[in-house]
């Protein structure tokens, strides 16, 4: 059973940099098959699409975020991961890595979710 | 891109059906059969209910059942259970690899 773990700090400082990593267990990562991306949820708010990456690289942004985001690949740790730069606390979110399968263009797998806290 | 829009809380009592609109634009839900749909207990993954518009994973129950007209997707709970108490979202591709969310729809079972 594939299962998708994020781990990362809890807490961040505005104008810091969040970082998080998303270790996929129970199936591969570098399969041909599926995009793995990231997903956050504001307090209060819905649910907001970061980006995504293919097991080769290549990876796509939400325009909003992009000038902030990189999600990169290591595919011998079985990791994928975020990095979002000059944080606020706007940032402030449950964020869930997940899985897209080519074949349905949906999110079909999700982490549990970690929260980040932007305060100083 | 702006966010899908969704009514912020429908509810029904056991047994009845619902229905859960997903209103976007002509360059995401209008534009692609690509709307899936996400169930959401607080502190839990979020679940995979339907996806391209109609389409059911295997193991997803056959209440759930989704729908498109133009630029509005709707998602339709039959035989309303207390499980089914959650927080559902909408999603549609939006071109380019994006991804467009609604803000989510709170089910009550009364």
């Amino acid at each position: 059973q594939l299962q998708l773990q994020e781990s990362g700090p809890g807490l961040v400082k505005p104008s810091e940099t969040l970082s998080l990593t998303c270790t996929v267990s129970g199936g591969s990562i570098s399969s041909s098959s599926y995009y793995w991306g990231w997903i956050r949820q504001s307090p209060g708010k819905g649910l907001e699409c970061i980006g995504t990456i293919y097991y080769s690289g290549n990876p796509y942004y939400n325009p909003s975020l992009k000038s902030r985001v990189t999600i990169s690949i290591d595919t011998s740790k079985s990791q994928f991961s975020l990095k979002l730069t000059s944080v606020t606390a706007a940032d402030t979110a449950v964020y869930y890595c997940t899985r897209y399968p080519t074949a349905i263009v949906a999110f079909d797998m999700w982490g549990q979710g970690t929260m980040v806290i932007v305060s100083s | 891109q702006s966010a899908l829009t969704q009514p912020a809380s429908v509810s029904g009592s056991p047994g009845q059906s619902i229905t859960i609109s997903c209103t976007g634009t002509s360059s995401d839900v209008g534009n692609y059969n690509l709307v899936s749909w996400y169930q959401h207990h607080p502190g839990k993954a979020p679940k995979l209910l339907v996806y391209e518009v109609t389409k059911r994973p295997s193991g997803v129950s056959n209440r759930f059942s989704g729908s498109k007209s133009g630029n509005t997707a709707s998602l339709t709970i039959s035989g309303l259970q207390a499980e089914d108490e959650a927080d559902y979202y909408c999603c549609s591709y939006a071109g380019s690899s994006t991804w467009v969310f609604g803000g989510g729809t709170q089910l009550t079972v009364l």
